[in-house]
């Protein structure tokens, strides 16, 4: 089956710097990544949909500038926390979905990435 | 549109015991995947089982079942004779080609020794 390879699974980070999370589609093209964040004891909430080519579109209350998108490729989507604080920390987590037509438009999950700011 | 329910917050068992885990489901597309995602404490994502909207069957893979049943749209888990190390975190996911992948909020599953 196709598989969805995130990048690290697990980083630590200071206060004010900046990560990048890498979502990979290994076997098929992904026109659209979708990136979710979970909250403490709470379930996995959608921030942002890419789609290849074009910018992110955001959910209501995630920043656009502390969270940065970019799905260059078919292959390829990132998220970059800029300015990293502690209230950042958390389990971050893609989806990728394939090509409609070309495949069967489900979508596949990452393995997530725990970041810490410390 | 589309919408994963986990009614069952957290459930807690002694080892041995079986427990099952629900998960309903809504949506509008006739062709979608379901799936069952473990957490454990150290907080990655376990694959494990993946179905779409077509078939069925139902599945065993070891301790663990899955009972698909569109009529009730819902898609559970059984784990039978739980041990400790199936305490974690589930998640039910859905995915259809209309809608973005849902997951539902999870169900902590605490297996007492």
């Amino acid at each position: 089956g196709a598989v969805v390879s995130q990048h690290p699974s697990r980083v630590i980070c200071k206060s004010g710097t900046s990560v990048k999370i890498e979502c990979r589609s290994l076997d098929f093209q992904a026109t659209t990544m979708f990136w979710y964040r979970q909250f403490p004891k709470k379930s996995l909430m959608l921030m942002a949909t890419s789609n290849e080519g074009s910018k992110a579109t955001y959910e209501q209350g995630v920043e656009k500038d502390k969270f940065l998108i970019n799905h260059a490729s078919l292959t390829l989507s990132t998220l970059t926390v800029t300015s990293a604080h502690p209230e950042d920390s958390s389990f971050y987590i893609c989806s990728a979905r394939d090509k409609p037509g070309q495949g069967s438009g489900e979508a596949f999950f990452g393995q997530g990435t725990r970041l810490t700011v410390v | 549109a589309q919408k994963v329910t986990q009614a069952q917050t957290e459930i807690s068992v002694v080892e041995k015991e079986d427990v099952t885990l629900d998960c309903v489901y809504e949506t509008r597309d006739t062709t979608y995947y379901l799936f069952w995602y473990k957490q454990p404490p150290s907080g990655e994502l376990v694959f494990l089982i993946r179905r779409n909207s077509f078939d069925e069957q139902n599945e065993i893979s070891g301790r663990y079942s899955w009972n698909f049943q569109k009529s009730t749209s819902s898609f559970n888990f059984t784990i039978t004779a739980s041990q400790v190390v199936d305490s974690a975190v589930y998640f039910c996911a859905l995915s259809g080609g209309s809608y973005i992948p849902t997951f539902g909020r999870g169900t902590s599953l605490i297996v007492h020794p």
